[in-house]
């Protein structure tokens, strides 16, 4: 059965250093979405992509997060610099279509010290 | 802006007992909803959506525009059903926004 990878699953930073998290979705499916989950709260939205265009990054933090998807098919998000407080799990998922059903990843458990 | 409620973090019943999961919502367009669930050590998936009207693994949801709520119901709780639940609300384009979740814990 077809799934998301993610990798790395976990990741161990210093403040101040780059990190970069990438995603392969399901095969064909054209919506792609990063979320951050913070402990003990649920799946925030960073970004959206449908296809390789951006359809949302409201609530991406521009000045340090980016993330791309050049070809339409993975995708990576980068943190420069990390801070304390991106301390957190890194959720990528993907549907076939704009309001289909969502299938995530195993996630990126990011710590930064 | 669309906001999802879970105001229980924590509720744990008896096998064999009912068990009902809390979800309100804020906002002014048509929702769609969500239960995703998270069980022990795998990944975040989909439980049921409202507008499927499905039943699934005996769980049940009816959205009540009128109180703004998508409360998840099961008669009689397995000990399988132990999981962290997640209610979410997506508006027209699936910008999907997530509850804090409930942890329901089943005990033999």
């Amino acid at each position: 059965e077809a799934e998301v990878a993610q990798s790395p699953r976990y990741k161990i930073t210093e403040k101040s250093q780059a990190v970069a998290f990438w995603c392969d979705p399901i095969s064909g499916h054209a919506t792609l979405y990063w979320y951050r989950q913070i402990l003990g709260q649920g799946p925030e939205l960073l970004v959206q992509f449908q296809d390789e265009s951006v359809v949302d990054d409201s609530q991406l933090p521009k000045d340090r997060f980016s993330a791309e998807r050049l070809k339409g098919v993975d995708s990576t998000l980068k943190i420069q610099p990390a801070e304390l407080g991106d301390s957190a799990m890194y959720l990528c998922a993907s549907s076939a279509r704009l309001v289909d059903e969502q299938f995530f990843g195993p996630g990126t458990r990011l710590t930064v010290l | 802006a669309q906001r999802v409620t879970q105001p229980e973090k924590l509720l744990s019943v008896f096998k064999g007992a009912p068990v009902e999961l809390k979800c309100n919502y804020s906002y002014s367009g048509s929702p769609e909803l969500f239960w995703y669930v998270q069980y022990s050590r795998q990944r975040l998936q989909l439980l049921l959506r409202h507008i499927s009207r499905e039943s699934i693994k005996g769980f049940t949801a009816d959205l009540n525009k009128g109180e703004t709520s998508f409360h998840l119901k099961k008669p009689f709780a397995q000990e399988e059903d132990s999981a962290m639940y997640y209610c979410a609300l997506s508006k027209d384009n699936n910008d999907m926004r997530f509850g804090a979740g409930t942890r329901l814990t089943v005990k033999p």
